[in-house]
């Protein structure tokens, strides 16, 4: 039941965009999509619930379609900062239980 | 303090040796989770606990592992007996109110468990 997260890795110049895609087997409430720096703890970046919202953090932007189970992470103009590794973590369709993060999204972004 | 606290932050112990891993989770926070990230891997879920209750400890992966949270904030992960296959991060989150619906998790840095 744990997320299939793609690609595995990406690598892009500044300015550049990326997506990062996240898929279940399983029916969801929500995904929920932390970024990991290296050493550090993972940092919320957005939730997304049922319905196909879509949500922004900077530019930085999701959606959600419950229907397929998958979820993409849209990363546009992306910037030093934004290098690290994504992880979505997903809510099944009941209450109370814990999210089950995919393996992650390696993001390097150079100058 | 204003965020999680894991600690130690490092941990270095031999094979059969009992551990212990702290996390002071956000002051308020009703829910606490334990994850394990095996290194390039994402965090795995352990347990989970609402106020001092233990709702859910499916992911405990043996009877060697034991998490306890007697009041309600503080939660201490032990570790019986370690084995190598135990070397991981141990990362601790809470969470305001109870699991799921809009509750982002707050993360601590985690403890490096390393099993020799």
């Amino acid at each position: 039941q744990q997320p299939v997260q793609s690609p595995q890795a990406v690598i892009l110049r500044e300015g550049e965009d990326a997506v990062i895609n996240c898929s279940s087997s399983k029916a969801l409430y929500s995904v929920h999509w932390y970024r990991q720096k290296h050493g550090e703890a993972p940092v919320f970046l957005m939730i997304l619930l049922k319905g196909g919202e879509q949500k922004g953090h900077e530019k930085i932007s999701a959606s959600f379609n419950e229907k397929k189970q998958q979820s993409s992470l849209y990363l546009t103009a992306s910037q030093l900062s934004y290098s690290g590794t994504y992880f979505c973590g997903t809510e099944r369709a009941r209450a109370g239980t814990a999210l089950i993060f995919g393996k992650g999204t390696t993001l390097s972004v150079s100058s | 303090g204003a965020g999680v606290s894991q600690s130690p932050r490092y941990k270095v112990a031999k094979r059969g040796q009992d551990v212990a891993l702290r996390c002071d989770p956000i002051s308020g926070h009703v829910s606490l989770f334990w994850y394990q990230q095996a290194l390039g891997q994402g965090p795995e879920f352990l347990t989970y606990f609402q106020n001092e209750a233990q709702l859910d400890k499916s992911g405990l992966p043996s009877d060697r592992f034991f998490a306890e949270r007697p009041e309600g904030s503080v939660s201490t992960l032990k570790i019986q007996r370690t084995q190598q296959e135990d070397s991981a991060v141990y990362l601790c989150a809470s969470s305001l109110r109870g699991a799921g619906r809009n509750e982002k998790l707050f993360f601590g840095s985690g403890t490096q468990l390393s099993v020799l």
